[in-house]
């Protein structure tokens, strides 16, 4: 079961490029979330889903953009990469109501902008 | 507007003493209430949660958790630290209401967790 899959690992950008992190789950999960982790910032949360075709804005959405097209997958876009956007990016997924709660994350995605 | 503090940005202890992480937060409605730890270079791992109940949450690891909703905290605790317990503790917070951000989970900076020897 491979749980939350993000790609790629690692990825360098020049300023002015675009790029897209893909996130994949294979557990049915109807709620997705993109997040970024920085240094003394913890986790903040840019965009999330509550299911296929959604999409909502979180703390820190300004540059980013996602698609939600399909349930197991959750996409998230830079149309044109700025030095403060290199971070790390974790990708999560949740189960709607009734469950738990429990976030299962993906091993995060390194990014860095020159 | 959910929010989540973790005033400590480290917390040194001894192998074998007890340890207690920090954590208060601020959400509209009946909270939810999450403990993820973080090793190096990976993603989160879900420790603990509160959703209603006993004040007291037991989960992975040995780890414990007390809610006190007149303080609004949520401490992390441990009855004896391991070496291994190093690594990278977030508080996190979502509400149970649909205006008091029901979907959204909300962490706190972290807090480095340094178990000596």
């Amino acid at each position: 079961n491979a749980g939350v899959t993000q790609t790629p690992k690692f990825r360098v950008l020049k300023t002015g490029q675009s790029m897209t992190l893909l996130c994949a789950q294979d557990m049915n999960h109807e709620y997705m979330y993109w997040y970024r982790q920085d240094p003394g910032m913890g986790l903040r949360l840019i965009h999330y889903s509550v299911g296929e075709g959604t999409t909502a804005k979180g703390e820190v959405p300004d540059g980013y953009n996602v698609s939600r097209l399909k349930k197991q997958n959750f996409l998230l876009g830079l149309e044109s990469a700025a030095p403060s956007q290199t971070s790390v990016y974790f990708c999560a997924s949740r189960a709607p109501h009734g469950g738990s709660g429990e976030l299962f994350f993906g091993e995060g995605s390194r990014l860095t902008v020159l | 507007a959910q929010s989540v503090a973790q005033p400590e940005d480290q917390v040194n202890v001894a192998e074998g003493n007890p340890l207690t992480v920090k954590c208060t937060y601020s959400v509209s409605g009946n909270p939810y209430l999450f403990w993820y730890v973080q090793y190096p270079n990976r993603g989160l791992q879900f420790l603990l949660k509160y959703i209603t109940g006993d004040n007291l949450v037991k989960g992975s690891y040995g780890f414990e958790a007390e809610f006190n909703k007149s303080q609004t905290s949520f401490h992390l605790k441990k009855p004896s630290a391991l070496v291994s317990d190093s690594a990278l503790y977030f508080c996190a917070v979502r509400g149970t209401s649909f205006s008091g951000g029901y979907n959204k989970l909300i962490f706190g900076a972290g807090t480095r967790l340094a178990v000596h020897p």
